[in-house]
């Protein structure tokens, strides 16, 4: 099956900067690629959906402006949590499709542990 | 009312046992259907997907009604294996947008 491949896998960083998630489709293209979060003992929450070469459309509640994120190709996207704190510590998910397989299941990165401390 | 809910349990079943999982989704417009898997702190991963006519594959049965607005899953012959998180997931309009329901977990005991 397809392949999404993200990184890192797990990231720890100080509290105030800034830490990028990148999320590849391996074997094949993808216009838009959604992102999610999940804390523990939840489910995935989707936070956005990345459209490849324009902006990303986010869920009611989640602030474009520390999340932000890039798809600069068909098989590239990037998150970047800015500004992080500790509350921002979470086990991030991207998930993509492929084109034309309206039908099909997504696939999912292998997700980005994130603990701000 | 959320879109997608489930019964968090979790479910206790000895090995060998039949157990079965609900989930109801308040979009009426959603198109496709999905159970996954997911174990701890790992990444969600397709068990199967639900169809209107039911499918199955091995232990497990897929239901979809979509009068009633809910998905099953039957697990027959419950392996230790079997523990883990299971997400009822629906897909949100035409695009890949999953919409996934807070999970049921299930925990088999020898």
């Amino acid at each position: 099956g397809a392949v999404v491949s993200q990184h890192p896998s797990w990231v720890i960083c100080k509290s105030g900067t800034s830490v990028k998630i990148e999320c590849r489709s391996l074997d094949f293209q993808a216009t838009t690629m959604f992102w999610y979060r999940q804390f523990p003992k939840q489910s995935l929450m989707l936070m956005a959906t990345s459209n490849e070469g324009s902006k990303a459309t986010y869920e009611q509640g989640v602030e474009k402006d520390k999340f932000l994120i890039n798809h600069a190709s068909l098989t590239l996207s990037t998150l970047t949590v800015t500004s992080a704190h500790p509350e921002d510590s979470s086990f991030y998910i991207c998930s993509a499709g492929e084109i034309g397989s309206v039908g099909s299941e997504a696939f999912f990165g292998q997700g980005t542990r994130l603990t701000v401390v | 009312r959320k879109e997608v809910e489930q019964d968090p349990g979790p479910f206790n079943v000895p090995e060998g046992a039949t157990v079965a999982f609900n989930c109801t989704y308040s979009n009426s417009a959603s198109q496709s259907f999905f159970w996954y898997r997911q174990d701890c702190r790992k990444e969600p991963k397709l068990l199967m997907s639900v169809y209107s006519s039911g499918n199955e594959d091995g232990r497990f049965t897929a239901q979809l009604n979509r009068a009633s607005q809910y998905i099953s899953l039957l697990i027959r012959d419950s392996k230790l294996s079997d523990s883990a998180t299971y997400l009822c997931v629906v897909k949100r309009g035409q695009g890949f947008s999953f919409i996934f329901g807070k999970g049921t977990r299930l925990l088999v005991k020898p």
